[in-house]
């Protein structure tokens, strides 16, 4: 299977809802970073984790390399979150390299 | 936060001719990391550098050639352009301890 395993691939809500998104991995992942590409296509950094979470706003992530796992939590949804989120994962060995997931695209209506 | 930028940032070429995608960065990052982003396989790495005269292959290097003449610039190069290679572009920069990675605009290319 893939590497990155992300979910849902689309997502729709409502303004002022919650919701995750979740990327699953194959295998043990040094760190994990999660983007948000905006309607002109720029790839914006929204975490950097190397365990744990962190928070930003009505952001929160999560991850947990023991189980393999990251989430992303989006709170009070906002029409200016629509765009696709992507996570990667740092692997590391003879090549420190990021292995993307195939995103989310997220809409969100008024 | 890095300042990765990339030009042209739009580019349209003849197939069979030569292709350069150029990118610099102005933080001082010892890695530089060429992407391209397709519908179905999301970012996939073509070349990457560890510093000024070294360029490693990633996944998809085939058809691709890079150049890392300085610490700030990094240049893709499609010396025989087909079809297939046709994709937005991303150049990234990153280093130090935390691996975070910072991306450029992006370019988007199509090949006739």
């Amino acid at each position: 299977g893939m590497p990155v395993e992300q979910n849902p691939p689309a997502l729709s809500l409502y303004e002022g809802a919650d919701s995750g998104l979740r990327c699953n991995f194959s295998t043990t992942m040094k760190s994990v970073q999660w983007f948000q590409q905006n309607h002109r296509g720029r790839l914006i950094t929204l975490f950097y984790l190397a365990q744990g979470t962190k928070e930003n706003g009505r952001l929160k992530s999560t991850f947990n390399s023991k189980e393999r796992y990251s989430t992303l939590h989006i709170k009070d949804a906002q029409l200016e979150d629509s765009g696709t989120y992507f996570c990667a994962a740092l692997i590391t060995g003879n090549t420190r390299k990021l292995i993307f997931g195939l995103g989310t695209t997220l809409q969100v209506q008024p | 936060e890095a300042a990765v930028t990339q030009s042209p940032r739009n580019k349209v070429a003849v197939t069979g001719g030569k292709v350069t995608l150029s990118c610099n960065q102005t933080n001082n990052h010892n890695n530089m990391y060429w992407y391209r982003q397709d519908t179905g396989h999301g970012l996939r790495l073509i070349h990457y550098s560890y510093g000024a005269g070294s360029t490693e292959k990633g996944d998809i290097p085939d058809g691709y050639k890079a150049s890392r003449p300085s610490q700030e610039n990094f240049s893709l190069i499609l010396e025989l352009a087909t079809p297939s290679q046709t994709s937005v572009y991303f150049c990234a920069s990153g280093g130090g301890g935390l691996d975070t990675q910072y991306f450029g605009p992006g370019t988007r290319l199509l090949v006739l």
